[in-house]
């Protein structure tokens, strides 16, 4: 079971909107950025999002993060068949001076 | 172009060792944490480990600590994981991946170790 928790999965039709979010508590999210990982079948990991809601240099600014608190929500607009993929939040416990993910989020294009 | 290059995964029976290896290029390895994240079949993401730039600042993960040992080499621009003890829950594909603490930016393809008997 993950420290941090994600909807298993969320689905939209092409060119919607989905959002996923993630929830932890003060000793991770509360106290830390939020860093978001796309990772399509077979394939390694890719940044999405850093610092909470900065985008590196080649993500479309279709994707866009938030953090509230001890929440964060990775927002995907204009969905497109390619999105397709797991996406997953990331964090640093201070508690526990240890990294953590979310378990993760599968995202469907209807 | 920057690059990590991951290598020395393997099948090995429980209670064996593995010594997995990550070559970095395209940027300057010694002003850079890194860290070990894996995933087991079909599960999500795991960090692993982290080392910060000084060798004496290690991170573990509570399921690793005491089996695992990160470390690097600056001259050589390798990062290394020895993995002790090994157990049938350690099966994964380990990445190595570029830390800017925390988060990561770039990411190897992943070496696989496969724990049975």
């Amino acid at each position: 079971q993950s420290v941090l928790t994600q909807p298993p999965s969320v689905s939209a039709a092409p060119g919607q909107q989905v959002t996923i979010s993630c929830s932890g508590s003060a000793s991770n999210i509360g106290n830390n950025s939020v860093s978001w990982y796309q990772q399509l079948p077979r394939t390694a990991p890719k940044l999405l999002i850093y610092d909470n809601d900065k985008r590196p240099s080649g993500i479309p600014d279709r994707f866009s993060g938030s953090k509230s608190g001890t929440s964060a929500t990775l927002g995907i607009a204009g969905l497109q068949t390619g999105d397709e993929a797991d996406y997953f939040c990331g964090t640093w416990d201070s508690s526990r001076s240890v990294g953590i993910f979310g378990g993760g989020t599968k995202v469907t294009v209807l | 172009e920057f690059q990590l290059l991951e290598s020395g995964g393997d099948s090995v029976q429980p209670g064996g060792s593995l010594r997995l290896s990550c070559a970095a290029s395209g940027f300057p390895f010694k002003k850079y944490a890194m860290s070990w994240v894996r995933q087991a079949p079909g599960k999500g993401l795991e960090w692993v480990s982290g080392i910060r730039v000084s060798e004496d600042e290690t991170f573990y993960a509570d399921s690793v600590r005491g089996r695992f040992t990160i470390s690097r080499d600056n001259f050589r621009n390798t990062l290394y994981l020895q993995i002790n003890a090994l157990r049938v829950e350690d099966t994964a594909i380990y990445f190595c991946a570029r830390d800017l603490f925390f988060f990561m930016d770039v990411w190897g393809q992943g070496t696989t170790v496969t724990v049975s008997s």
